[in-house]
């Protein structure tokens, strides 16, 4: 069975500096996809960045960017240029790619809470 | 604005009382979820549909059933409420049921069986 873990349960960073939410993940397959959700204190859970696993360069959105190592089964999330609207709970998740068709479902992580520190 | 809704906002019940939480959406989406979100446990898939007409079961699934007679409504229902189904509960939809397509959430339904 897939696990996702996220071993650190709180973090903090400090206005304009730069954090790393660290994930890790046991799959037996080679063809997954990973993500990482935010989830404010208003409850919405949104989608923050998407990495397939056959893509060696990592991703990339605006100041969120991952580190992708997948031999290590390694996905961590850095954020450059902290903001206080950064402040929420981040889950990271992961699905295999269903080959048959069928619904392959998403995984989470326990989640991490970052604060950001003014 | 498209999206997901889900009712009630929020819902104290007795336990042993019967409850359906709705989620209706307006995206067209094929796949639909049910997720509960308990503190130190992150979000567990309960129920899930890959299209109308089709159900099935997540990860925890006793407790809940679920219908998709249509596109948007993926009403979860909990025949009997018992105490530790007391939880936020997440709706989530994709435009298909795997590979790299994102959910798209709810604003979840907290609710508290006494």
């Amino acid at each position: 069975a897939q696990t996702v873990t996220q071993s650190q349960p709180e973090m903090s960073v400090q206005e304009a500096e730069t954090v790393t939410l660290s994930c890790t993940y046991d799959t037996s397959e080679s063809d997954y996809y990973l993500f990482w959700y935010k989830q404010p204190p208003s409850r919405q859970m949104i989608l923050v960045i998407r990495q397939e696993a056959y893509k060696q360069q990592n991703a990339t959105e605006n100041r969120f960017s991952v580190n992708f190592q997948k031999a290590a089964k390694s996905f961590s999330l850095k954020i450059s240029d902290s903001q206080l609207g950064d402040a929420a709970m981040y889950f990271c998740a992961y699905r295999i790619h269903p080959y048959t068709g069928a619904n392959s479902k998403l995984t989470f992580g326990k989640g991490i809470t970052l604060s950001v520190r003014p | 604005i498209a999206g997901i809704t889900q009712a009630p906002t929020s819902q104290i019940l007795a336990a042993g009382r019967r409850m359906t939480l709705r989620c209706t959406q307006d995206m067209r989406h094929n796949a639909m979820y049910w997720y509960r979100q308990d503190l130190g446990l992150g979000l567990r898939l309960i129920h899930y549909s890959n299209t109308a007409g089709t159900t099935g079961k997540g990860e925890v699934p006793d407790g809940y059933s679920v219908s998709r007679a249509n596109t948007d409504d993926f009403p979860l229902t909990l025949a009997s409420a018992v105490p530790s189904q007391t939880s936020v509960y997440f709706c989530a939809s994709s435009v298909s049921g795997g590979g790299n397509q994102p959910q798209h959430f709810g604003d979840g339904t907290r609710l508290s069986i006494l």
